[in-house]
């Protein structure tokens, strides 16, 4: 089967720009899951999508990072504007079903962004 | 909130040694807990996971164990090979809301010696 799919995989942008990742989960899966990953740490999860509702938002920074999965596929995650401690690898994943028994998470290439 | 400690931070081994891995969970509610590999620039890959009702399982040369008394779990690889050379991150999922939101650990560089 298809994995997960993120665009565009680098991303270079000036602090106080915009910048948006997309994520195309598996065919299938309804839980989806944006995290972010600094350079020699675990991923932090920021976001999580059951079908097109958010489950868990309580780790995203709202006031610059917004996320959507308007029709229960497909999500972008925007920062604007962006800061130099956003510089990290973004990554996308999706599972069959998160409640009530977590099922395995599939994780994209992910997107490296470096905020100058 | 919850955590994951996960140590060591880095490891090398000899080819062909056993490497272990050891992490400690704070969230008691905790019931499954994978182990993901990732390779540099590539995207983390589950290469087994436990859940709470077990306390030890094996794949060929991998193994995990878990105590839930002591809220930790481990990962042994056996017989070790260059290809093993990888950053392992481990993930606990707490219980509450039933997200299947995981904690990841800091990750062990993990380096095998020919």
């Amino acid at each position: 089967e298809a994995g997960v799919a993120q665009s565009p995989r680098y991303k270079i942008i000036e602090k106080r720009q915009s910048v948006a990742f997309w994520c195309n989960p598996i065919s299938g899966h309804a839980t989806l899951y944006w995290y972010q990953q600094i350079l020699g740490q675990g991923p932090k999860l920021l976001i999580q999508f059951q079908n097109n509702g958010v489950v868990d938002d309580s780790q995203l920074p709202k006031d610059r990072f917004s996320a959507e999965r308007l029709k229960g596929v497909d999500s972008t995650l925007k920062i604007q504007p962006a800061k130099l401690e956003d510089s990290a690898v973004y990554l996308c994943a999706s599972s069959f079903a998160g409640t009530p028994d977590p099922y395995e998470q599939y994780f994209g290439p992910g997107t490296r962004l470096t905020v100058t | 909130g919850e955590n994951v400690e996960q140590h060591p931070s880095t490891l090398s081994v000899q080819e062909g040694d056993s490497a272990v891995i050891k992490c400690t969970y704070s969230d008691s509610a905790s019931n499954y807990f994978p182990w993901y590999k990732q390779e540099l620039g590539k995207r983390p890959q589950l290469i087994i996971d436990i859940r709470s009702n077990v306390g030890e399982k094996k794949d060929q040369r991998i193994a995990v164990t878990l105590n839930k008394t002591a809220k930790h779990f481990s990962l042994h690889i056996t017989e070790t090979q260059p290809e093993d050379s990888a950053v392992y991150f481990c993930a606990a999922t707490p219980l509450w809301g039933n997200t299947g939101k995981l904690i990841f650990g800091q990750g062990t560089t993990l380096q095998v010696k020919p």
